[in-house]
């Protein structure tokens, strides 16, 4: 069946670092969406890509999403501690939307 | 956007017993969706809730220890029958209004002894 592995599972940074967290699908994926959760906290959607290669910002946030449409990856860039949180990849398959393991970042100020 | 609202936020159940979960949302939607999250992992697809028609299960979930609700566009249930310690878990109600996008509900989180 479809699979979607996101990594890193971790990732720890100094505040003003930046983060990169990779997605990887099984199958080809008609879009891939991505899911901010605060600590204590739900998902909250951040955003959607639907095109092969497109790319989207969203302030410090660089979205991605490859070519062959099986991978994406989400950039942060100077990292803030409002950033911490688990960041979930979900990739929409020929039948359901499947969540990555999430790569959870922390932050030291 | 839709906004989601779960009953109750949290409990604690013993062994054997049953829990009803509810999830309200503020306006007409697509579809609803109910997950598992284990604390510290990825959100686990439990079915989708159809309404006025029985939910769609994914593979390792059934019927029989989820049954699930949906009288109308706005709501649903969501009930974890016959618990044990295993079960304990988030559960979170999600739905898609128009496009795929999910909005999820504050979750609710079950701990069984």
């Amino acid at each position: 069946g479809q699979q979607v592995m996101q990594i890193p599972q971790y990732q720890h940074v100094q505040e003003g670092e930046d983060f990169t967290t990779y997605c990887n699908s099984s199958t080809t994926l008609s879009n891939i969406q991505w899911y901010k959760q605060r600590p204590g906290g739900h998902p909250v959607f951040l955003i959607q890509l639907v095109k092969s290669g497109e790319v989207k910002k969203q302030k410090r946030l660089t979205f991605q999403f490859g070519e062959a449409k099986k991978n994406s990856s989400l950039h942060i860039t100077a990292t803030q501690t409002t950033d911490v949180g688990t960041y979930f990849c979900a990739g929409r398959g020929a039948q359901k939307l499947v969540f990555g393991q999430g790569t959870r970042l922390t932050i030291n100020p | 956007s839709a906004v989601i609202s779960q009953k109750p936020s949290r409990d604690i159940c013993q062994r054997g017993t049953s829990l009803t979960i509810q999830c309200q949302v503020d306006s007409q939607v697509t579809m609803m969706f109910w997950y598992r999250q284990q604390p510290g992992q990825s959100l686990t697809l439990i079915a989708t809730a159809n309404q006025g028609s029985e939910a769609t299960y994914e593979s390792g979930f059934v019927i029989d220890k989820f049954p699930i609700s949906r009288p109308n566009l706005t709501f649903s249930t969501l009930t974890v029958s016959n618990m044990s310690p295993e079960d304990s878990s988030i559960y979170l109600c999600s739905a898609t209004s128009g496009s795929d996008t999910q909005y999820f509900g504050p979750g609710t989180r079950l701990t069984v002894l």
